[in-house]
């Protein structure tokens, strides 16, 4: 079946750090691949999303490319701030197997430091 | 911008209650979900709905849990006799087309 894997974390840096966030994905056929934020307490927020190969996503600073011949979906942002400090998901939904339905990954908590 | 919404916001029952958490998806969609949410984890798929008929269930969706489309708007899930376990944030979904999914804001539901 589906299925995303994500870097563990949790991530800690410096506020103006360089984030990375790591993911990769198992599907059949070609799925659409989101990136999901979290702040505590509330709801799953869409960041990003890309919906085929090479398409980039991005928002708020955040990007990521979709990489068909890694199955990849990094999400990067060039400067941190102590606001993106949240839980980060990445998910695919789309592929052959029950079409709409999302998979997603662990998540990835970040702190961000003044 | 249409949105999806869920109501209670939080729901705090005793084991072996019943429980039915309400979901008003976007008025043209066609396929709907619930998906749970244990504290500090990853969010795990329940059930898909599509043309009034269940299209897909994990293995989480036990003979405890049902959902329905009673009406036109709205899409409930129903716990029949809670446990402790089921204390989680419950995320209902809907789309129009496969490219993304609207999730709605959650209902955190507490089994004591």
């Amino acid at each position: 079946g589906d299925s995303v894997t994500q870097m563990e974390g949790p991530v800690t840096l410096s506020e103006e750090a360089f984030l990375t966030i790591n993911c990769t994905y198992t599907a059949t056929g070609y799925p659409s691949l989101f990136w999901y934020v979290q702040y505590p307490g509330e709801g799953l927020q869409l960041l990003l999303k890309a919906t085929k190969a090479d398409d980039k996503g991005s928002n708020k600073g955040f990007e990521a490319t979709y990489r068909k011949e890694t199955t990849s979906f990094h999400l990067e942002k060039g400067s941190v701030q102590v606001s993106d400090s949240a839980v980060y998901f990445c998910a695919l939904s789309g592929s052959n197997t029950n079409a709409g339905k999302s998979t997603f990954g662990d998540g990835t908590t970040l702190t961000v430091k003044p | 911008e249409p949105e999806v919404t869920q109501t209670p916001s939080h729901q705090v029952t005793q084991m072996g209650q019943e429980v039915i958490l309400r979901c008003v998806p976007i008025s043209n969609h066609l396929y709907f979900y619930w998906y749970r949410q244990i504290l500090g984890q990853k969010v795990e798929f329940l059930v898909s709905f599509y043309n009034n008929e269940i299209s897909e269930k994990s293995e989480i969706f036990d003979d405890q849990f049902s959902v329905e489309r009673p009406d036109g708007s709205n899409f409930t899930l129903k716990i029949r006799s809670t446990k402790l376990e089921d204390s989680a944030m419950y995320f209902c979904a809907s789309i129009q087309d496969l490219y993304e999914q609207y999730f709605g804001p959650g209902t955190r539901l507490t089994v004591t």
